[in-house]
């Protein structure tokens, strides 16, 4: 079956740091969205890619999707204490049917002040 | 804002009782999903109901959990007999499927299950 794998599943930086998280599937998806969860909190929808190669920015992070359409990133530039959560991606297959929504590990992000 | 209500936000229970989970959907969304969450696994999708209708239950183990949809304003999620190896946090999610451009997956607290 279709499988996300996202690395690293811990990251710990300094305040003022980048922070980078991977996410890479087994197969082609037909779009890859990103969440982010708070400690305590539940996962809220942060962007969705569709396009290969598509590059999405929010403030101080910035979306990848791969050229392939297998695997996606997520930087984040400077780090702030409010960046703490974890970050989570799910894919989709082209059917579009929820079973095929899979979501990777998280990354756990720690942001030291 | 529309959101998506479940009930209880916390349960702890003695092993062997029944647990039920209760998810309000948000208004209009077509498709209830309902995720465990552990330390270990992640978020894992046990089982989901489009219009009503539940489409896929293979991540659910069968023989302790049931899930249902009896009105479009309510989901369910049972286990009995529930063991400590339940323990995890439950999440509802709802959402409008197939996923168009920028349709994503609303989540409600969760329900945070402790089995003793």
């Amino acid at each position: 079956g279709q499988q996300v794998m996202q690395i690293p599943q811990y990251q710990h930086v300094q305040e003022g740091e980048d922070f980078t998280t991977y996410c890479n599937s087994s197969t082609t998806l037909s779009n890859i969205q990103w969440y982010k969860q708070r400690p305590g909190g539940h996962p809220v929808f942060l962007i969705q890619l569709v396009k290969s190669g598509e590059v999405k920015k929010q403030k101080r992070l910035t979306f990848q999707f791969g050229e392939a359409k297998k695997n996606s990133s997520l930087h984040i530039t400077a780090t702030q204490t409010t960046d703490v959560g974890t970050y989570f991606c799910a894919g989709t297959l082209s059917s579009g049917s929820a079973r095929q929504l899979t979501f990777g590990s998280g990354t756990q992000l720690t942001v030291l002040p | 804002d529309a959101r998506v209500t479940q009930t209880p936000r916390h349960k702890v229970t003695e092993m062997g009782q029944e647990v039920t989970m209760r998810c309000q959907p948000i208004l209009g969304h077509n498709t209830v999903f309902w995720y465990r969450q552990t330390m270990m696994q992640g978020l894992e999708l046990l089982a989901y109901f489009r219009n009503r209708a539940p489409l896929d239950d293979s991540g659910m183990p069968k023989d302790r959990f049931s899930a249902e949809m009896p009105d479009a304003t309510l989901a369910t999620l049972k286990i009995q007999p529930s063991e400590p190896r339940d323990s995890a946090v439950y999440f509802c999610a709802s959402g409008f499927l197939p996923l168009a451009t920028n349709e994503k997956l609303f989540f409600g607290s969760g329900t945070q299950l402790s089995v003793l």
